[in-house]
């Protein structure tokens, strides 16, 4: 099946810690996402990458890195940074549905500091 | 610059009745308007778009919205709440350019009483 996988489902940050999280998708599209998601915040932008070897900073990059090395990945490093890091984290790809554009998302990323 | 407004962090309908979610956008462009439902601890999927063409724009599990450009509005209905209708759904606008960036409203938690 077609999709976007996002790894590990959980995932606990220590003080001074830099954490991966993982995101692959075997959709063969170019444009991927990062968001994080607050209760009452709604979706804010992290980093974004149109094309491999290139990415642009969101909304709320500071505290963050990416890479976009391979097509199928583009992880998101928490770092230690980011001082609160508690949140959901959705990942996303850009595909073409009827013509349009659509952004198509993984499962998430709980992430909490210990 | 584009942004989102959904009226109404919470609604509660009975099962049946009128499912109404409000989302007013502000864009200087002609936008592409999406909603998107989340169950608990899971990821974004797409609803329903408006791009161009038709304003009523029919989506799934018996899901509508209709474009208002006068009002600058992207409401969603359903005739008759399902219990399985309860989840949070975002509204998203994109202008349109290279970037390709989504803006999301804070999401409207709908709960369905028996």
């Amino acid at each position: 099946d077609g999709g976007i996988t996002q790894s590990p489902k959980y995932l606990f940050r220590k003080e001074g810690q830099n954490v991966t999280l993982s995101c692959e998708q075997n959709l063969n599209h170019d444009a991927m996402y990062w968001y994080r998601q607050d209760p009452g915040q709604g979706l804010r932008l992290i980093y974004y990458s149109q094309i491999v070897n290139d990415f642009q900073k969101g909304d709320i990059a500071e505290g963050y890195s990416v890479s976009r090395e391979k097509k199928e990945s583009f992880p998101l490093t928490v770092t230690s940074a980011q001082k609160n890091p508690t949140a959901f984290y959705l990942c996303a790809s850009r595909g073409t549905s009827g013509g349009r554009d659509i952004q198509y998302f993984g499962a998430g990323t709980r992430l909490s500091v210990l | 610059a584009q942004s989102v407004t959904q009226l109404g962090s919470h609604v509660s309908v009975s099962e049946g009745a009128l499912v109404l979610l409000r989302c007013n956008y502000s864009s200087s462009v002609p936008p592409y308007l999406f909603w998107y439902v989340q169950y608990p601890n899971q990821g974004l999927q797409l609803l329903l778009k408006y791009t161009t063409g038709a304003t009523l724009v029919k989506g799934i599990n018996g899901f509508e919205a209709e474009f208002k450009k006068s009002e600058t509005s992207f409401h969603l209905t359903k005739p008759s709440a399902h219990m399985s209708d309860a989840a949070e759904y975002f509204c998203a606008v994109n202008s349109g350019g290279s970037n390709y960036k989504l803006t999301f409203g804070k999401g409207t938690l709908l709960t369905v009483n028996p």
